[in-house]
């Protein structure tokens, strides 16, 4: 199984929303990331966690919030978003350490409204 | 800085033509070199990628790069394109030693014609 799954695959939110997007892995990966990717740009970094903790938080306002239950879920939390913020979100993760191939999500696609 | 570049925003080449993505980067030491596919609202898949040793990798769909450290390059290459590898090509870099993030290239888009 090399496969990273998020839900939902869509999803439409008012600014006054709070909703959740969830990614899981089944690979014993130690390490999964947020991505924000907006349209015809690359990824960006949002946030990273090794071994269950938050080890890189790329200055992403706290509308945001992440969450790593264990070591095969990771959560983002979305509370009082604004319409930039829509995108797709991408969820990946990889062994344990950045510098091997990282595996993707499908992604979220999110509209704020 | 740190950065890598695709100098090349747009790319149309003919069905059964030879495809070659260029990527440069800037980086202090040798980094760990990537190559990413993404179709239109999907998620990232790794084609290849290069940490060491023999600096003409192999990937997945017929994919192959060259690392040139003289050049700072790490180019993409396929010698008979197919409707089907249209999509969006991301060089991707990171440092090889340490705990680091990757640097994302702006990407590449690709357009096969009949």
């Amino acid at each position: 199984d090399t496969e990273v799954t998020q839900t939902p695959k869509h999803l439409v939110m008012g600014m006054t929303n709070k909703k959740s997007l969830k990614c899981e892995q089944h690979m014993g990966h130690r390490a999964m990331y947020w991505y924000k990717q907006k349209a015809k740009k690359p990824p960006e970094l949002m946030f990273v966690y090794s071994y269950e903790k938050l080890s890189i938080n790329e200055s992403v306002p706290s509308r945001f919030s992440p969450e790593c239950p264990n070591s095969s879920l990771l959560n983002l939390h979305l509370h009082a978003l604004q319409p930039e913020d829509s995108a797709l979100y991408l969820c990946a993760s990889s062994q344990g350490n950045l510098n091997t191939e990282a595996f993707f999500g499908q992604g979220t696609r999110l509209t704020v409204v | 800085a740190q950065s890598v570049t695709q100098p090349d925003i747009h790319i149309t080449v003919s069905e059964g033509a030879s495809l070659e993505l260029r990527c440069n980067y800037s980086y202090g030491a040798t980094p760990y070199l990537f190559w990413y596919v993404q179709s239109p609202g999907q998620g990232l898949q790794l084609l290849l990628k290069y940490f060491s040793g023999d600096t003409l990798v192999q990937g997945i769909k017929g994919f192959e790069a060259e690392f040139k450290r003289s050049q700072s390059s790490f180019n993409l290459r396929k010698p008979s394109v197919h409707w089907s590898d249209a999509a969006e090509y991301f060089c991707a870099a990171t440092n090889s030693g340490g705990y680091q993030k990757v640097t994302f290239g702006t990407g590449t888009k690709l357009q096969v014609i009949p």
